[in-house]
């Protein structure tokens, strides 16, 4: 069965500060994608990245990065020098292909000004 | 651009009544999802259709049925609406296979209250 894990229900900081957010997956598959949804107060869920499972590249985008780590069946998602804007509801989803993803609870990220 | 339009955003009915949901995309998906979002909870998968007059239970059926008459439309149903059914709700879309840089869009989202 498949499973995600995001273990930190809220997380509050001030801003500029970092924050990592926490994703932990189970599969059995070899081949299996993950994401990261950002779900502001407005509701709409937001595509912010998607990884192979294949390609345990880190990557960055302004002030986010994304550390995939199969070891340790972990994908999680950083955010630098936080902002105001970035408080919201962030999913960590897991996809085998041509199924329903598979959402962890989501964390809530508060930042405070 | 993608769409993925969902009837409603707001939405209050009452106990008892049966309540429709509408979705409609606009991108030719094959595949269609309902799911429904409580804190605390994340998001829970209610139904899915692979194809027009197709579909799958997920997760949370229970007092929930859908229709899929017409591929870009899929509706869910409350049968006889409950409290326990006030939620938000979130409609999502995609392709049938191949890979797409995004697995699903999503609606805007219905907040749905029971009184």
């Amino acid at each position: 069965a498949q499973k995600v894990t995001q273990a930190q229900t809220e997380i509050s900081v001030v801003e500029k500060e970092d924050v990592t957010l926490d994703c932990v997956y189970e599969t059995r598959d070899t081949t299996y994608y993950l994401f990261w949804y950002k779900q502001p107060p407005s509701g709409e869920l937001v595509f912010l990245i998607r990884r192979n499972s294949f390609d345990e590249q880190n990557e960055i985008s302004g002030r986010y990065s994304w550390n995939f780590q199969k070891s340790t069946s972990s994908f999680n998602f950083t955010i630098t020098a936080s902002q105001v804007v970035d408080s919201a509801v962030y999913f960590c989803a897991l996809w085998k292909g041509n199924t329903p993803l598979v959402f962890g609870k989501g964390t809530r990220l508060s930042v405070i000004a | 651009d993608v769409k993925v339009t969902q009837s409603s955003r707001y939405l209050v009915k009452r106990t008892g009544e049966k309540v429709f949901l509408e979705c409609v995309q606009d991108m030719d998906h094959e595949n269609m999802f309902w799911y429904r979002q409580d804190p605390g909870l994340g998001l829970r998968l209610i139904y899915f259709s692979y194809d027009v007059k197709m579909k799958e239970k997920g997760d949370i059926p229970e007092g929930y049925s859908v229709s899929r008459e017409k591929k870009e439309r899929f509706s869910l149903i409350l049968e006889s609406a409950s409290t326990n059914q006030t939620s938000m709700y979130l409609c999502a879309s995609s392709q049938r296979t191949g890979v797409s840089n995004q697995p699903q869009h999503f609606g805007d989202g219905t907040r749905l209250s029971i009184l």
